[in-house]
């Protein structure tokens, strides 16, 4: 089993519509849970960023993370063509573990 | 100007040549990484740097060297470029008390013939 496993896609939804993306992972060591954005050609972009389990809202954006069912979300409502990009999943234990390990990433078109 | 910076953004090479790859950073951190991106694979860690005397191999290091000139500057090389090296490299920076969240550069697309 992979350490993190996401969905690689690719979902093409309408505009205004509400996107789900989802993560899972094997290790329980992981505390913080980011999320990042990548339109084509550039770098990821770091967009949420969570400590725990909980929820998380930045505007059209929320971010869950269920550490009992080892399951991460992010939530876009009222999706927008500009969020057309792939969505990687990240986590990492914290303290003196350096290492983010990333989800695949999922490509999301937002269709006008 | 970005914060972190790459060069070149884009390289064709050929087997055998020896190419490097720069990144340079305004951010003031102190972590750097390099990362290589291909489909289906994802991100991967090639080699990442705590400080300027604080080198480290990541998952996929065989191939490549490292070295870190600055604070701001850290550089990837491939000795002897193959074509399975062909993809998309990334340079990343991290704040100390903050080794979760990193920043990435624009990317170096590398096409190995």
């Amino acid at each position: 089993q992979k350490e993190v496993e996401q969905d690689p896609g690719p979902l093409s939804v309408p505009e205004g519509a509400i996107v789900s993306l989802n993560c899972t992972y094997s290790n329980s060591a992981f505390q913080y849970f980011m999320w990042y954005r990548q339109y084509s050609r550039k770098g990821p972009e770091l967009l949420m960023y969570t400590y725990s389990s909980g929820n998380k809202e930045d505007g059209r954006f929320t971010a869950q993370v269920d550490k009992s069912s080892k399951y991460i979300s992010l939530f876009i409502r009222d999706s927008q063509p500009s969020d057309s990009a792939t969505y990687l999943c990240a986590m990492s234990g914290g303290g003196s573990n350096y290492k983010l390990t990333f989800g695949k990433g999922t490509l999301l078109t937002v269709n006008p | 100007d970005a914060d972190v910076t790459q060069t070149p953004r884009n390289r064709i090479t050929k087997t055998g040549k020896r190419i490097m790859l720069e990144c340079s950073q305004t951010k003031g951190h102190d972590r750097m990484y390099w990362y290589r991106q291909d489909p289906g694979l994802g991100l991967r860690l090639i080699y990442y740097s705590f400080d300027v005397k604080d080198i480290n191999k990541g998952e996929i290091s065989d191939g490549y060297s490292v070295s870190r000139q600055a604070q701001a500057k850290f550089s990837l090389s491939l000795e002897s470029a193959i074509p399975n090296q062909t993809a998309l490299y990334f340079c990343a920076t991290s704040d100390r008390g903050r080794i979760d969240t990193q920043y990435f550069g624009p990317g170096t697309r590398l096409t190995v013939l």
